[in-house]
């Protein structure tokens, strides 16, 4: 089984400043490691994703994610931030079989302030 | 990739009463799941629904609260029953589509905001 920890309810910041969402996750086989994002009364929209190979992944709107094995970590991040980034983002997990149940994380709000 | 509606897309309902939510996706897909949002808290699955085969359960949700079916490869019910306050909720439909060979995608679609009096 596998678990996510986002340790960050909520993060606000300000417009142009850069901005880490923390996710960490617990499994006892290898993982696929996921980024949604929903906006407000949106359905979930995929990010970005790492499956094998690099450990920086670059997803959708300039946002990018590292995959760090030895601290089992997988933080998003984004130089630059918009208004429009306001919204809750979704850190999941999958096992590697081909029947991918995802395990989401419970959440963070990016709160984007003028 | 795949487009997924929903409908409703909200509802208010009183307390006893049950709400039928569908989910349509615009190509033929193996597996469909539906998940709840409670406020505030991350989506949790509650089953899994493949055509022409019963309903798979996670822990916690039980056919008879929460019937599916999956009658096509494109189309999927939701049926909420006996709505209390506690099942104010998000539902969401997603639908697992084939991509490589080692990993399938999952799309998601706009959500049911339920709202139950």
């Amino acid at each position: 089984a596998q678990s996510v920890t986002q340790l960050d309810s909520q993060v606000p910041v300000f417009e142009e400043a850069p901005v880490e969402l923390r996710c960490n996750y617990s499994s006892s086989v290898s993982v696929y490691l996921f980024w949604y994002v929903q906006y407000p009364n949106q359905g979930l929209q995929l990010l970005l994703k790492y499956l094998s190979g690099s450990t920086l992944v670059k997803g959708i709107n300039g946002f990018e994610a590292e995959f760090n094995k030895s601290q089992t970590s997988f933080h998003l991040r984004k130089p630059s931030v918009h208004i429009s980034d306001t919204a809750e983002y979704f850190c999941a997990v999958s096992d590697k079989s081909g029947y991918s149940t995802l395990t989401f994380g419970k959440g963070t709000m990016l709160l984007v302030s003028p | 990739s795949a487009v997924i509606s929903q409908k409703p897309s909200r509802d208010i309902c009183q307390r006893g009463t049950s709400l039928t939510i569908q989910c349509q996706v615009d190509s033929q897909v193996t597996m469909m799941f539906w998940y709840r949002q409670q406020p505030g808290q991350s989506l949790t699955l509650i089953a899994t629904a493949n055509q022409g085969s019963e309903a798979t359960y996670e822990s916690g949700f039980v056919i008879d609260k929460f019937p599916i079916s999956r009658p096509n490869l494109t189309f999927s019910t939701l049926t909420v029953s006996n709505m209390s306050p506690e099942d104010s909720s998000i539902y969401l439909c997603s639908v697992l589509t084939s991509g490589r060979a080692s990993y399938n995608e999952q799309f998601f679609g706009p959500g049911t905001r339920l709202t139950v009096l």
